[in-house]
């Protein structure tokens, strides 16, 4: 089975700063896909990134990015320049590749226990 | 991605009473899920909501428990039945629009339960 893992409950940056929240997991699969999402306050659930596991150069979305180390299993998320909005809980979350999913399979997102991230102004 | 909603986004009710909460897409999709999140936790996946089929519930999730309908490509419901305090949750549904198996999935407000 997999598991996700985040072992920072809370977190703290003052804006304007760059914060890394970690995350690591435990799979066989050798095909899967690993996504931060952030929830804020409003609880909406944002995806803020994906990263395919067979693709060796990292995931960037424009303040975000990620250092995937497959070998590791290792998939932490890099904030840069930390803005007020970025206050959020970042959940880490694994998915297994399946192409196409056989019938009643679950592309079940495994989720870690989250990160609670503080921008202080 | 896609426009989700759900109803209601809130709510109080009596322990052993039902609620039953919509999830609707502003586009077909392929698959809808169902998850939920105690207060403080992280986010567990309760089932898939198949289209004119039953759910695949997973483990620890039983269908008279959470009744999930899903009539068509664009909307689900979940039902909360005979509930108890331990009921009290932010429930959300997701989406994948794409092929079933490679898809991310996007997330609706969620609705949050408080079961007295």
């Amino acid at each position: 089975a997999q598991t996700v893992t985040q072992s920072q409950p809370e977190m703290s940056v003052q804006e304007a700063e760059t914060v890394t929240l970690s995350c690591t997991y435990d799979t066989s699969e050798n095909n899967y896909y690993l996504f931060w999402y952030k929830q804020p306050p409003s609880r909406q659930m944002i995806l803020v990134i994906r990263q395919e596991a067979y693709k060796q150069q990292n995931a960037t979305e424009n303040r975000f990015s990620v250092n995937f180390q497959k070998a590791a299993k290792s998939f932490s998320l890099k904030i840069s320049d930390s803005q007020l909005g970025d206050t959020a809980m970042y959940f880490c979350a694994f998915m297994k590749h399946e192409e196409p999913a056989p019938r009643g399979a679950t592309n079940k997102l495994i989720f870690g226990t989250g990160t609670l991230l503080a921008v202080q102004p | 991605s896609a426009v989700i909603s759900q109803k209601p986004s809130r709510d109080i009710c009596q322990r052993g009473t039902s609620l039953t909460i919509q999830c609707q897409v502003d586009s077909q999709v392929t698959m809808m899920f169902w998850y939920r999140q105690q207060p403080g936790q992280s986010l567990t996946l309760i089932a898939t909501a198949n289209q004119g089929s039953e759910a695949t519930y997973e483990s620890g999730f039983v269908i008279d428990k959470f009744p999930i309908s899903r009539p068509n490509l664009t909307f689900s419901t979940l039902t909360v039945s005979n509930m108890s305090p331990e009921d009290s949750s932010i429930y959300l549904c997701s989406v994948a629009k794409g092929t079933a198996g490679t898809d991310t999935q996007y997330f609706g407000p969620g609705t949050r339960l408080t079961v007295l």
